[in-house]
C-alpha cells in the first residue's frame, strides 16, 4: 500500500498561535483528505482536496501532488481545536483509503 | 437525519465468541467501510462496499466478515473473536469515494478478553 507520513507527531501550542502540519506520500495519490478526531473520538471530514488549495474558516489546506505531499493549516489556534489530525489518500487506480499515524494537537489556554 | 449510527458503542467479549457490529446510514450513501484504529497506528481498512451486493478486501480483512445487502446497512462480523481484535472500529460512508465527504459513525470500542 501506499506510505503516509505525517509531521509533527505531536504538537503543543498556545491558543492564538499558527501551526502547520505536514503529510507525506510514498507514491502518487488520489482522494486526499484531512480529518479531525476531537478528544471523544469521533471524526469529522475537514477537507477533500487532491490538489491545490481550500480554506475553511481558520483552517485551510494545500496539496501538491507531484511533490507527493499536503499541508494543513492552522491559524488562531483554539482550544477546540485539540485533537488528531489524520490525512489519508487513496491509489490513483483504487478504493482503499491509507490514513496516516495523526498529528496529535494540543492547544493550551 | 442520524448520518452514520453504529452500535453497540461498547462491547467486552471472550475469546473465540463471534458478534456483529451494526452499522447503519440514512443518506443514501452508496460507499461504506469499516476501519479499526490502535493506538499509533491511525485507522485500517478492514472491508468497503461500492453499493450494495459488491463487497472488497481492505487492509486488514482477517477475522471479519461484511455483507451489504441494502444501501443503509454495513454490518461487520467477528467470526472467533482473538485479543488481537481489541481495538476501536469506525464505519464510514460517502456517496463517492471519489469527491469525499466521509462521515464517520461515534465509533465501538471492543475489547477481547
Amino acid at each position: 500500500g501506499i506510505q503516509v507520513e505525517q509531521s509533527p507527531p505531536d504538537l503543543i501550542l498556545q491558543e492564538g498561535a499558527n501551526s502547520t502540519l505536514r503529510c507525506n506520500f510514498s507514491d502518487s495519490v488520489n482522494n486526499l483528505q484531512w480529518f479531525h478526531q476531537n478528544p471523544w473520538g469521533q471524526l469529522i471530514n475537514l477537507f477533500y482536496i487532491p490538489s491545490g488549495t481550500k480554506q475553511n474558516g481558520r483552517l485551510s489546506a494545500t496539496t501538491v501532488a507531484t511533490e507527493r505531499y499536503s499541508l494543513l493549516y492552522i491559524s488562531s489556534s483554539q482550544t477546540t481545536d485539540s485533537g488528531v489530525y489524520f490525512c489519508a489518500a487513496t491509489r490513483p487506480t483504487g478504493n482503499q483509503f491509507y490514513f496516516g499515524t495523526g498529528t496529535s494537537l494540543t492547544v493550551i489556554p | 437525519n442520524a448520518g452514520v449510527t453504529q452500535t453497540p458503542k461498547f462491547q467486552v467479549l471472550k475469546t473465540g465468541q463471534s458478534m456483529t457490529l451494526q452499522c447503519a446510514q440514512d443518506m443514501n450513501h452508496e460507499y461504506m467501510s469499516w476501519y479499526r484504529q490502535d493506538p499509533g497506528m491511525g485507522l485500517r481498512l478492514i472491508h468497503y462496499s461500492v453499493g450494495a451486493g459488491i463487497t472488497d478486501q481492505g487492509e486488514v480483512p482477517n477475522g471479519y466478515n461484511v455483507s451489504r445487502s441494502t444501501t443503509e446497512d454495513f454490518p461487520l462480523r467477528l467470526l472467533s473473536a482473538a485479543p488481537s481484535q481489541t481495538s476501536v472500529y469506525f464505519c464510514a460512508s460517502s456517496y463517492d469515494r471519489r469527491i469525499g465527504g466521509y462521515t464517520f459513525g461515534s465509533g465501538t470500542r471492543l475489547t477481547v478478553v
